[in-house]
């Protein structure tokens, strides 16, 4: 079974601040995708952004990008000008067969 | 549109009630999961159908039945739960169901048990 590490609980920022979560992950395989998913209060799990394991440029949505790091199976998530509605669970995820989620970080903005 | 739907929302049962959950998705997709998902937890993989069949069974107790009439529709059958099986319950969909895709979510049915 594939690892995801997210070795952060809990993480808080301040409105219109940025916040960077990290994931890293364990795989043999060259080709795979990773995601991030947010998951509010209000409970539905939402694509937040996506990254191909062969494309060396790093995803970007809007306020929300990635820093894809292949050789050292790094993933981090970054989180720009931080809005009240970006408080919530984060997971990282890695999918080669199935999909494999890390433990989450908790998100809290400060107004 | 990337909606998959799930009813009831919110569902109480007693240990020797039958209930059903419903999932339904219209983006035609050809694969639909069931994930159980506990509090402050990351979602854990029940089953997967794939083109209607049943692809993974991740060794889920027999108390949870799965059906899937067809590629939009996904039911999880529901009869002698335990406690423990109180939970947030996830239906996802995805294109076909091989991995290297995008899995999307329902809102998910709190269940709990009493």
């Amino acid at each position: 079974a594939q690892t995801v590490t997210q070795s952060q609980p809990e993480m808080s920022v301040q409105e219109a601040e940025t916040v960077t979560l990290s994931c890293t992950y364990d795989t043999s395989e060259s080709d795979y995708y990773l995601f991030w998913y947010k998951q509010p209060p209000s409970r539905q799990m939402i694509l937040v952004i996506r990254q191909e394991a062969y494309k060396q440029q790093n995803a970007t949505e809007n306020r929300f990008s990635v820093n894809f790091q292949k050789a050292a199976k790094s993933f981090s998530l970054k989180i720009s000008d931080s809005q009240l509605g970006d408080a919530a669970m984060y997971f990282c995820a890695y999918n080669d067969y199935k999909l494999s989620f890390g433990a989450g970080t908790t998100v809290t903005v400060r107004a | 549109d990337t909606e998959v739907t799930q009813t009831p929302k919110h569902l109480v049962m007693g240990m020797t009630n039958k209930k059903s959950l419903k999932c339904e998705q219209h983006m035609g997709h050809r694969a639909m999961y069931w994930y159980k998902q506990k509090a402050k937890k990351p979602p854990e993989l029940m089953f997967v159908y794939s083109y209607e069949k049943l692809s993974i069974n991740e060794s889920v107790p027999s108390r949870f039945s799965p059906e899937c009439p067809n590629s939009s529709l996904l039911n999880l059958h529901l009869h002698a739960l335990q406690p423990e099986d109180s939970a947030l319950y996830l239906c996802a969909s995805s294109p076909v169901g091989r991995g290297r895709e995008t899995q999307y979510f329902g809102p998910g049915t709190r269940l709990l048990v009493l």
